[in-house]
């Protein structure tokens, strides 16, 4: 059974930092590209970041690019997303997911993430 | 990169059909077949109902079906039960190499 973890969330002040994990079990997590989705409270899903399955390739939504940077590590079958420059705009319940087909297919429960002074 | 765009709510009674659409542009939804669906209960984990336009999970009823006309696709629920009462998002590939989401709609089954 797939099992996607997330943690690292919290409450940051604004222009903190903050690194997200998604631990991953029940697949062949080297095999897989991986996502980072978020919701912000009261509103809809947004993807974030895309990553292949080497690290090798990376893609960021227009309003993250520069400030998080996706990475994994398939040896320990962990995904990350390290987070700078937060502001109270990126307080969201962020997701990992697994790819299929450019579409989203197992997901973990997320991580609240709360950027406020 | 805009959301795609979807009707805020939809609502049926038990045992009728619903659909709920999804359009983008042709860089979007209308330019690949990577539109997947997802129903999304508050407090859980988001479910993949729907990818490639057309295609159902293992697991998934086969009561939820997807099609896509141009810009575009649509959700359909035929014979509504009360579990399906959710918020759905329609997802797509799109030209920039990223993804987007559609705004999200809430599904009422009355």
């Amino acid at each position: 059974e797939v099992h996607l973890v997330e943690s690292g969330g919290g409450s940051v002040q604004p222009g903190g930092s903050l690194r997200l994990s998604c631990a991953a079990s029940g697949f062949t997590f080297s095999r897989n590209w991986m996502h980072w989705v978020r919701q912000a409270p009261g509103k809809g899903l947004v993807w974030v970041s895309r990553i292949n399955t080497d690290g090798s390739y990376t893609n960021y939504a227009d309003f993250v690019r520069g400030r998080f940077t996706i990475s994994r590590d398939n040896a320990k079958n962990t995904l990350f997303l390290q987070m700078n420059g937060l502001s109270a705009e990126d307080t969201a319940i962020y997701y990992c997911a697994t790819n299929r087909d450019h579409s989203f297919e197992y997901w973990g429960q997320g991580t609240l993430v709360t950027a406020s002074s | 990169q805009s959301a795609l765009t979807q009707p805020a709510s939809v609502s049926g009674s038990p045992g009728q059909s619903i659909t709920i659409s999804c359009t983008g542009t042709s860089s979007d939804v209308g330019g690949y077949n990577y539109v997947s669906w997802y129903q999304h209960h508050p407090g859980k984990a988001p479910r993949l109902m729907i990818y490639d336009v057309t295609n159902r999970p293992s697991g998934v009823s086969n009561h939820f079906s997807g099609s896509k006309s141009g810009n575009t696709a649509s959700l359909t629920i035929s014979g509504l039960q009360a579990e399906d009462e959710a918020d759905y998002y329609c997802a797509s590939y799109t030209s920039s190499s990223t993804l987007v989401f559609g705004t999200g709609t809430k599904v009422t089954v009355l």
